[in-house]
């Protein structure tokens, strides 16, 4: 089955650890994306990457990082210099057919700073 | 700036037909998206539009007029189970780029 999966569904954190979140997709997907959605909030782009090795801010970055070393995996790093960082955290990845790119999710991790 | 706006909540009755709108403003457009979120789950794909008129897809259907920046998203037939945000997206750009999205539009859908 090709999709993307994200690890752990729920994720709970004392406050001032660093804290990754998994993301793997096995679609062949050149592009990967983190969002971040808060309650009544929509999908706010952290980080993306359109190609192996390299990767754009998007409109949050603060307080996140990001490596993208294989084409399957867009790991997210939530840093203590992120003020807010309880939230639900969406990847998603994409693939261009002629000028056609649909997002297509994993299920998300929610995350959880005591 | 990067603009997009719906309703925060709407309320129908089930068998009914309801209107989502959107209505954006944003640098470039190639393509606009509609999905679906139910609470705690991730967005499912419903619908994209890259020209004007209407696209439709079963009890979905979806509108574009780019002259005017505005979309909708019509849900004929309303179930329980249509319950769930609703989501307008936009791509602003060409190519394998993020897109930018509205704050979604809670659907309640009542007996």
């Amino acid at each position: 089955d090709g999709g993307i999966t994200q690890s752990p569904k729920y994720l709970f954190r004392k406050e001032g650890q660093n804290v990754t979140l998994s993301c793997e997709q096995n679609l062949n997907h050149d592009a990967m994306y983190w969002y971040r959605q808060d309650p009544g909030q929509g999908l706010r782009l952290i980080y993306y990457s359109q190609i192996v090795n390299d990767f754009q801010k998007g409109d949050i970055a603060e307080g996140y990082s990001v490596s993208r070393e294989k084409k399957e995996s867009f790991p997210l790093t939530v840093t203590s210099a992120q003020k807010n960082p309880t939230a639900f955290y969406l990847c998603a990845s994409s693939i261009e057919v002629g000028d056609y790119n649909e997002q297509f999710f994993g299920p998300g991790t929610r995350l959880t700073v005591l | 700036g990067q603009n997009i706006d719906q309703p925060t909540e709407m309320t129908a009755t089930e068998g009914a037909i309801v209107q989502i709108n959107c209505t954006y403003q944003t640098s470039g457009f190639n393509g606009l998206f509609w999905y679906q979120q139910h609470a705690g789950e991730a967005p499912t794909f419903l619908s994209y539009n890259v020209l004007d008129g209407l696209e439709e897809k079963g009890r979905f259907s979806s509108f574009l007029s780019r002259s005017k920046g505005y979309s909708y998203l019509l849900l004929k037939e309303l179930q329980m189970k249509d319950s769930a945000s609703y989501l307008c997206a936009v791509r602003d750009h060409s190519g394998n780029t993020p897109l930018v999205f509205g704050k979604g539009t809670r659907l309640s859908v009542i007996a």
